[in-house]
């Protein structure tokens, strides 16, 4: 059950695109394709925006849109917005009903 | 509108317990799998405890296997996380989820409840 990898910060101009990266292996993200994303605002209780790899919940915007290859997912936010800074997190189903978080990422939006 | 209320955090000494609580409403409980995922301060989200929907099956981290217990009471919608042994590492956010089918994905988090353990 060790934690999926994740940059620490990421960071870009408002209009912009950046990607968070998941890295695991192939007992959680490569061997399922059952990746989620979450968005933690501080003080907030997390949000799910990606369920499946790639697919939105309702009311998310396809601004945020994931994708894996391998062992490594991605979240991708286009036309980078103020209300996108917040902290994300990847998860993977990793067999036997268990769930296996990325250590986190802290996006800023310059 | 979907709603999950925890409760029964608080301080407790090393090596004591603690049993927090989550009331759901605005789903049809008995339907869905439950998880507990904590939180420490300043630090990411780790999955520690998942029930079925029965309650027949359960699983815990193996940060907390021994010691945590999760069950859960059909008739009353809730969710239970049982806590002994409790060490100073414990100390964190425990957040009540709701899972989608087959636990693939959380879909909806409770506010959350603290628990810290100090002397």
């Amino acid at each position: 059950q060790s934690a999926l990898t994740q940059p620490r910060s990421v960071s870009g101009s408002p209009g912009q695109s950046v990607t968070i990266s998941c890295t695991g292996t192939s007992s959680d993200v490569g061997g399922y394709n059952y990746v989620s994303w979450y968005q933690q605002h501080p003080g907030k209780a997390p949000k799910l925006m990606i369920y499946d790899v790639s697919k939105w919940p309702s009311g998310v915007p396809d601004r945020f849109s994931g994708s894996k290859s391998g062992n490594t997912a991605s979240l991708t936010i286009s036309g980078l917005q103020a209300e996108d800074e917040a902290d994300y997190y990847c998860c993977s189903y990793a067999g036997s009903y268990t769930l296996v978080f990325g250590g986190g990422t802290k996006l800023t939006v310059l | 509108e979907v709603q999950l209320v925890e409760s029964g955090g608080g301080l407790v000494q090393p090596g004591g317990s603690l049993r927090l609580s989550c009331a759901a409403s605005g789903f049809t409980f008995s339907s869905y799998e439950m998880n507990w995922v904590r939180q420490a301060p300043g630090k990411g989200l780790e999955w520690i405890s998942y029930i079925s929907i029965t309650g027949s099956t359960v699983y815990h981290a193996d940060s907390v296997r021994g010691r945590f217990t999760i069950s859960r009471d059909n008739t009353r919608n809730s969710v239970y996380l049982q806590m002994n042994s409790l060490r100073a590492e414990d100390t964190a956010v425990y957040y009540c989820v709701k899972s989608s089918n087959l636990n693939y994905y959380i879909d909806f988090w409770g506010q959350g409840t603290l628990v810290t353990v100090s002397s």
